[in-house]
């Protein structure tokens, strides 16, 4: 049973415009969703996270948007830079279980010329 | 400053060999992670340490055991490796709430990635 799923294995999209990767959950308890992005041959890096008492956290480029009714979260990044070519992981974590942080399949973004 | 250091990089097993992979972290965190990669299964966790001289399970912890003797290093052990075992691993560690939303945000290594035949 996935509790954080990215339904989308890949997307491309064109240099300058909007990026956005979806991540749905099942998991109510969830108090803090993350994005990590993770490039070739190296460890995933944290991205942006939001509190579940939040709908939103910007930070730069990079936007997260919470809708907890539909238990879903987006990530947009505008504009798009090809140095966001990566693979990107949704993750979400309960305060009462901390240490367990349960992560998405990934989506591998690819931004072209 | 290192951050997470995993060792080996890369390994090749025949099936029922035994091995070590190593996790040093040298950011005082007090939480420490195993997981592995697999394609279409996003990050798998194996096993997990809320500090020195504990352990407990993850998602994933069937044929692999780990310690973590001292505050900055987690060991992941296979004690009999299989093809099913064959993946990337990566170790991460973090210490709760330090994110500026109040989530755990994990520091990664760079993967260790092993090959049983």
């Amino acid at each position: 049973d996935q509790q954080v799923k990215q339904n989308s294995p890949s997307l491309s999209v064109q240099e300058g415009r909007i990026s956005i990767l979806n991540c749905d959950y099942t998991n109510s308890m969830f108090d803090y969703f993350l994005w990590y992005k993770k490039y070739p041959a190296e460890g995933p890096t944290f991205l942006i996270s939001i509190s579940s008492i939040k709908d939103k956290n910007e930070d730069g480029r990079f936007t997260v948007f919470l809708n907890k009714s539909a238990k879903h979260l987006s990530l947009h990044i505008v504009p798009s830079q090809p140095g966001d070519s990566a693979v990107y992981f949704c993750a979400a974590s309960a305060r009462s279980s901390a240490s367990k942080i349960i992560f998405g399949s990934g989506t591998r973004l690819s931004i072209r010329p | 400053n290192a951050g997470v250091t995993q060792t080996p990089k890369f390994r090749v097993l025949k099936t029922g060999q035994s091995m070590t992979l190593l996790c040093a972290q040298d950011m005082n965190h007090e939480y420490m992670y195993w997981y592995r990669q697999d394609p279409g299964m996003g990050l798998r966790l194996i096993h997990y340490s809320v500090g020195e001289g504990t352990t407990a399970k993850g998602e994933v912890p069937d044929g692999y055991n780990v310690s973590r003797l001292k505050k900055q290093n987690f060991l992941l052990g296979l004690e009999s490796a299989a093809p099913s075992q064959t993946s990337v691993y990566f170790c991460a560690s973090d210490n709760p709430g330090q994110g500026s939303s109040g989530a755990n945000v994990l520091t990664f290594g760079a993967g260790s990635r092993l090959t049983v035949l």
